[in-house]
């Protein structure tokens, strides 16, 4: 089982849309979570961190269940500028607290 | 604002050429790491590096050697460069702990070997 995996997507949705993005993890001792964007031929950026309580910022919402090892974001009234690779990133105990990525899930939002 | 910069974002070498690729971050940041990217198989952890002087190897360092001799640069080092290490490479720095505290990625270097 791999570390981190994702929906495989791509997802093609319309401006407005809610979109979830699902994603489980396989080391329950992981620590940290966090939900990454990365635009074409750009660095990863974090764009939320999750825990455990649930998290939201603005239009995006994020879900951890330790118990499941399953994490989740949410987007809410999609924007053109949506439009990006996510990523479901997990530190690993040890390593520096290195991060394993899942492989990340293509979002087009169209006009 | 936190600032990770790769010496090259598009470097071209020949198969057998030792490529040195740098990382410099000015947050002061214990922990820096690198990363390769490839399509289909996400970012892969090659090094990383927890303090001055001090390395340990990640998932895939066949191939690779670092050095860190100052606490801002982690440099990357393939020693005979082959065709298979063609990727984008990736610098991150972070404080250390297990606290919620996030990686900062450089912009990435793209390396083409022919």
């Amino acid at each position: 089982r791999k570390e981190v995996e994702q929906d495989p997507g791509p997802f093609n949705v319309p401006e407005g849309a809610t979109v979830a993005f699902n994603c489980t993890y396989s080391n329950s001792a992981s620590q940290s979570f966090f939900w990454y964007r990365q635009d074409c031929r750009k660095e990863p950026k974090l764009l939320m961190s999750v825990y455990s309580s649930g998290n939201e910022d603005g239009r995006f919402t994020a879900q951890l269940n330790r118990a499941s090892q399953y994490i989740s974001l949410l987007i809410r009234d999609s924007k053109l500028s949506d439009s990006a690779t996510y990523l479901c990133v997990v530190t690993r105990r040890g390593s520096g607290y290195a991060l394993n990525f899942g492989k990340g899930t293509s979002l087009l939002v169209t006009p | 604002d936190v600032k990770v910069t790769q010496s090259s974002r598009y470097l071209v070498k020949r198969t057998g050429e030792k490529v040195f690729l740098e990382c410099v971050q000015d947050m002061d940041h214990e922990n820096m790491f690198w990363y390769r990217q490839d399509p289909g198989l996400g970012l892969r952890l090659i090094y990383f590096s927890y303090d001055v002087k001090m390395k340990e190897k990640g998932d895939i360092p066949e191939g690779y050697s670092v050095s860190r001799e100052k606490k801002e640069r982690f440099s990357l080092i393939l020693e005979s460069a082959s065709t298979n290490q063609t990727s984008m490479y990736l610098c991150a720095s972070r404080n250390p702990g297990p606290r919620q505290e996030t990686q900062y990625f450089g912009p990435g270097t793209r390396l083409l070997v022919l």
